[in-house]
């Protein structure tokens, strides 16, 4: 079963707009990871959150966690039409053990328009 | 240095064959993960192995089944398949089981896209 779920599951913006995707999840978390899909292929790990953050930069990127609501945000600042793409998050749950898995959400839509 | 390589990349079966997919991980790395994802939907996990040990286990049939090597690629084989079993498969290699758990992400193959009609 999937843990996460994204909202919106579709957005279209113009270039240059700001982007911005959430995802909820259910379980207490170790961390909280983003990842991005291009046409079905593979995912490209974007960023990772630990639980005991709150926001975090790169480039473009910022994510928010927050563990009280169970949530996390992804804003991607002036928009490119390289950034269409499906964004995916993902939680790595307490509890998890040594298995490694990553419990993925439906993933947000984005396309970019020139 | 090459990322995780994964073949074949597309792959058509009828129901009730067997399937066999390949993952070789990022050199040096010794955790793979495979996940399903079927269109339309996030990627759901079905294993993990480290150091050619399974480590986890998703809620998939027992006709789903894989092992490592001890290169530490990895093969996933699905028996007896259903049409349901239509999805994308990745890969996901990792330097250890934990992958330095609040520090890395995963490292993603391109997938294998299985086809059964």
């Amino acid at each position: 079963s999937q843990q996460g779920e994204e909202d919106p599951q579709a957005l279209s913006i113009q270039e240059g707009e700001n982007a911005t995707m959430n995802c909820s999840y259910k379980t207490s978390i170790n961390n909280l990871q983003w990842y991005r899909q291009n046409s079905g292929r593979g995912l490209v790990h974007l960023i990772l959150i630990r639980s005991n953050e709150r926001e975090k930069h790169s480039g473009r990127l910022r994510v928010t966690l927050d563990t009280s609501k169970k949530s996390s945000s992804l804003l991607i600042t002036a928009s490119r039409a390289a950034d269409t793409a499906s964004y995916f998050c993902a939680t790595d749950e307490v509890g998890s053990g040594n298995t490694g898995k990553l419990i993925f959400g439906q993933g947000t839509t984005l396309q970019v328009k020139p | 240095d090459a990322g995780v390589t994964q073949s074949p990349t597309h792959l058509i079966k009828t129901r009730g064959q067997h399937v066999t997919l390949r993952c070789s991980p990022i050199s040096g790395h010794k955790s793979v993960s495979w996940y399903q994802q079927v269109l339309g939907q996030g990627p759901q996990f079905i294993f993990q192995y480290y150091e050619k040990e399974e480590r986890g286990r998703g809620n998939f049939p027992d006709r789903f089944s894989a092992r490592q090597f001890p290169n530490y690629s990895s093969e996933l084989n699905v028996n007896a398949l259903l049409l349901g079993d239509s999805a994308l498969y990745l890969c996901a290699s990792s330097l250890k089981s934990l992958p330095d758990r609040d520090l890395y992400g995963y490292t993603f193959g391109s997938g294998t896209r299985l086809t059964v009609v």
